[in-house]
């Protein structure tokens, strides 16, 4: 069945450092979304792509979506300690089939 | 609008015990999700409904679970009976729109449960 990888798994940065996160699919995707789970929190949607190529900003977050629509990234410009969380992203194959959630990436921002 | 509601939010059991989660999606909302979450397998998707049908349960682990959707306000998730390895923090999720898989997820604050 699909698989959705993330990586890296964890992630440590001192403040004011960027971050990116890589996400990849074993087959084509339809659209990608983009989560964000605070520690002891739920996951927030962040985003979502769905064109080849897309690339959409959210302030110091950037999304992309891959020419081949199987891989996405999601990079922060000068972290700050309020992006501390896992972000995860999640797949969807072309068809009748739900989202696949990727593993996560565990973002902690030292001071 | 209060988001997805989810009680207990937590939930400590012995082994053997029946355990009922519950869901309020968002209103309006035609669809709705149930996900596992561990550390070792990450987010599950477990069963999702579209307008209180059930459309795909191939994610619920054995027979032991079983998940209802009465009404479009309200769903269960049963386990019984419960085990060790059944302990992980259970969101309920809910979509809008009739593509709804395009549509962004909204999740409750999630049950923790606890199973000894």
């Amino acid at each position: 069945g699909q698989q959705v990888m993330q990586i890296p798994q964890y992630q440590h940065v001192q403040e004011g450092e960027d971050f990116t996160t890589y996400c990849n699919s074993s087959t084509t995707l339809s659209n990608i979304q983009w989560y964000k789970q605070r520690p002891g929190g739920h996951p927030v949607f962040l985003i979502q792509l769905v064109k080849s190529g897309e690339v959409k900003k959210q302030k110091r977050l950037t999304f992309q979506f891959g020419e081949a629509k199987k891989n996405s990234s999601l990079h922060i410009t000068a972290t700050q300690t309020t992006d501390v969380g896992t972000y995860f992203c999640a797949g969807r194959s072309a068809g009748n089939t739900p989202l696949v959630f990727g593993k996560g990436t565990r973002l902690s921002v030292i001071a | 609008d209060a988001g997805v509601i989810q009680s207990p939010r937590h939930e400590v059991t012995e082994m053997g015990q029946e355990v009922t989660l519950r869901c309020k999606p968002i209103s309006g909302h035609n669809s709705l999700f149930w996900y596992r979450q561990t550390m070792m397998r990450g987010l599950e998707l477990l069963i999702y409904f579209n307008n209180n049908v059930p459309i795909d349960d191939s994610g619920m682990p054995e027979d032991r679970f079983s998940a209802k959707m009465p009404n479009a306000s309200f769903s269960t998730l049963k386990i019984q009976p419960s085990e060790p390895r059944d302990s992980a923090v259970y969101f309920c999720a809910s979509s809008s729109g009739t593509r709804f898989l395009y549509y962004e997820q909204y999740f409750g604050p999630g049950t923790r449960l606890t199973v000894t």
